[in-house]
């Protein structure tokens, strides 16, 4: 599974958008991107995933490069309850597990 | 609409004794996994299973034992629980591999 980088923290205000970027220079061409988010101490929740194109859902948009190295995940509207650690993943079609980074922690503040 | 069900959420005990974390999920789904998270860490894997009766060793499987006897439960044995097994416990279950995962609140578990 390709490795990712991503900021260890970030701060966003209540109703903003916020960016969070991923970067993922050794992906291959099978690869998925996937985002998840641990809110406290709960279990991690799926937000999106993505090959090649951008996507989107009703929690999130996912921002993809062409040369597929890096991505965005923005939260169109940011809320308090947004405060959580983002995960960003790249696992290969068919694997059975998820390699969990560090993450980003964003804090959306009032 | 359970989704997946840990039990215990809580547990403490002592060097030596032994246990079993329970993980079911009501969404039929063939793929299950136990993770464990450290204080400022990342989920690492324990053991998984791609369907009923089937197991395989994740990342850090030593310690640990599990089973997958009903599809909808997944069982993870500590025969023998050491201070380092002190983490927080999570178990995921998805319909097939790289479908997204869900995942259960977590037992937390102390190991004094």
């Amino acid at each position: 599974d390709a490795k990712t980088t991503q900021p260890p923290s970030m701060d966003c205000a209540e109703g903003r958008a916020a960016n969070l970027p991923c970067n993922h220079s050794t992906i291959s061409g099978n690869e998925y991107v996937y985002w998840y988010r641990q809110i406290h101490s709960q279990g991690p929740q799926y937000i999106i995933h993505g090959l090649k194109n951008n996507e989107t859902n009703e929690m999130a948009s996912l921002i993809i490069t062409e040369d597929r190295k890096s991505s965005t995940l923005i939260l169109p509207h940011a809320t308090l309850r947004d405060t959580a650690v983002y995960y960003c993943i790249v696992s290969i079609q068919g694997a059975q597990k998820l390699v969990f980074g560090q993450g980003t922690r964003l804090t959306i503040n009032p | 609409n359970a989704g997946v069900t840990q039990t215990p959420k809580f547990r403490v005990l002592k060097t030596g004794q032994s246990m079993t974390l329970l993980c079911a999920q009501d969404m039929n789904h063939e793929y299950m996994y136990w993770y464990r998270q450290d204080p400022g860490m990342g989920l690492r894997l324990i053991h998984y299973s791609v369907g009923e009766g089937t197991t395989a060793k994740g990342e850090v499987p030593d310690g640990y034992n599990v089973s997958r006897l009903k599809k909808q439960n997944f069982l993870l044995g500590l025969e023998s629980a050491a201070p380092s097994q002190t983490s927080v416990y999570f178990c995921a279950s998805s319909f097939l591999p790289n479908q997204p995962q869900h995942f259960g609140d977590g037992t937390r578990l102390s190991i004094l």
